[in-house]
């Protein structure tokens, strides 16, 4: 059965307190792994596409890694406004059908 | 640019009742999908369309219609409300380049089944 399990479940950090999120996967057929940030009462917001395990990106204090059974999304230094829920799914090469974790909710005090 | 726009917002909705949510993007993408989000189980595909006249089921299409007549539009039918439908709707459209594939949400629509 494909899956898409992120932890922690919810993440508590001082600010500049760097740290990683979890998130493994078993989707047959997987073509992307995608990350995305959704604030309270918002839809996610688009953050990373990963296709092939080694492969990196970065955005702000944000780095995105992916081996063969997981990804980490590495939060830098983070201040106060990257508090969020992050969400991880994986799917097709069209990014349309995708499975997803259920998110890792972020705190970051000041 | 609006991006995906979603509406209504908000509905409340007696069980029975049929209506019809709306979404719409100004992108020219040609991938449209639309997804509920439930407390502690992420986002589940309900259904997608890879163009204009193609729709296909996603993880959870009982209970949903939907049809995609223009490139913009992807409109999403509830045929029969119940409260297992409380939930909160969101569409999305996507597009893939050399850079990769990245999906557009909109802003959700929080439905609720009395």
């Amino acid at each position: 059965e494909d899956q898409v399990t992120q932890s922690p479940e919810a993440l508590r950090l001082q600010e500049g307190e760097s740290s990683s999120l979890n998130c493994s996967y078993t989707v047959s057929g997987l073509r992307g792994l995608f990350w995305y940030r959704q604030d309270p009462g918002k839809g996610p917001e688009f953050l990373f596409t990963l296709y092939s395990a080694g492969e990196e990106k970065e955005k702000e204090r944000l780095k995105a890694t992916l081996t063969k059974k997981e990804s980490f999304l590495h939060i830098t230094a983070p201040k106060p406004e990257d508090s969020a829920t992050y969400l991880c799914a994986g799917g097709d090469t069209g990014g349309f059908k995708t499975i997803f974790g259920a998110g890792t909710r972020l705190f970051v005090k000041a | 640019n609006a991006g995906v726009t979603q509406t209504p917002k908000f509905q409340v909705l007696k069980t029975g009742q049929s209506m019809t949510l709306q979404c719409a993007q100004d992108m020219n993408h040609e991938y449209m999908s639309w997804y509920r989000q439930d407390p502690g189980m992420g986002l589940r595909l309900i259904h997608y369309s890879v163009g204009a006249g193609i729709t296909d089921q996603g993880e959870v299409p009982n209970g949903y219609n939907v049809s995609r007549s223009t490139t913009e539009d992807f409109p999403l039918r509830l045929l029969s409300a119940a409260p297992s439908q409380t939930s909160v709707y969101f569409c999305a459209s996507s597009k893939t380049t050399g850079e990769g594939t990245e999906a557009f949400f909109g802003q959700g629509t929080r439905l609720t089944v009395v």
